[in-house]
């Protein structure tokens, strides 16, 4: 079964860079979150979208943006970089009907700012 | 969003027996229970949801008294893979209108002894 695809899996950037995280929902699903994820922290929540329109924020610096496009897929967007958003970035997908609280998650984006 | 309190680390030998308890003394009535397992380096991953009582599936089971203000997961004879981080989160069902909030809190790492 197709799951949730993250490009690429890992990313190397200098400080002061910029770097853009792609996310690729199971087909049919109509919502994607993003999270960050220090080493030895727990997943925070950044940004969420449903049917295209972000739904809803949690601590996602200025310096991001993220938008979901007409074909579902998800991109975040990182700008001047910094030392401190090195981390795991992860995406996640969920059908908006009703039945389930599941979410799934894809393998993760590595970055690495140098 | 209901804040979850659950022990940050619990040892096990294999083949016991594991319950790990989550208090959400703030619950609303819409609010599902749903866990989650995490290895190190790859995202989070459903194992299950309740609502009330007692909910099983292949993998786990979980428990909510009458109140909903805990649950507890209950993971049958543990083996060395199920070393992981466990999440517990509190939240409406997916049912669109991104009214699916995904937020996690501290989990629990779990050890599995040999």
């Amino acid at each position: 079964a197709a799951g949730v695809i993250q490009s690429p899996r890992h990313l190397i950037k200098e400080k002061r860079e910029t770097a853009t995280l792609k996310c690729y929902p199971i087909p049919r699903h109509d919502t994607v979150y993003w999270y960050q994820q220090g080493p030895g922290q727990d997943p925070q929540f950044l940004i969420s979208f449903y049917e295209k329109m972000q739904s809803d924020k949690g601590s996602i610096p200025d310096r991001f943006s993220a938008q979901q496009f007409s074909d579902y897929h998800s991109e975040l967007n990182m700008s001047s970089l910094e030392l401190g958003d090195s981390a795991l970035y992860f995406c996640a997908s969920s059908l908006g009907d009703g039945l389930s609280t599941e979410a799934f998650f894809g393998q993760g984006t590595r970055l690495t700012v140098v | 969003l209901a804040k979850t309190t659950q022990p940050i680390s619990m040892d096990s030998y294999e083949g016991q027996e594991v319950n790990i308890t989550c208090s959400h003394n703030n619950i609303a009535t819409n609010d599902y229970i749903t866990w989650y397992q995490q290895f190190p380096s790859q995202g989070p991953r459903f194992i299950i949801q309740g609502y009330k009582t007692k909910v099983t599936n292949e993998v786990a089971s979980l428990f909510i008294p009458a109140d909903r203000k805990s649950s507890t997961l209950s993971l049958p004879r543990v083996s060395l893979s199920d070393t992981a981080v466990y999440y517990c989160l509190v939240g409406d069902r997916d049912s669109g209108a991104g009214s699916y909030q995904l937020t996690f809190g501290k989990g629990t790492k779990l050890s599995v002894i040999p």
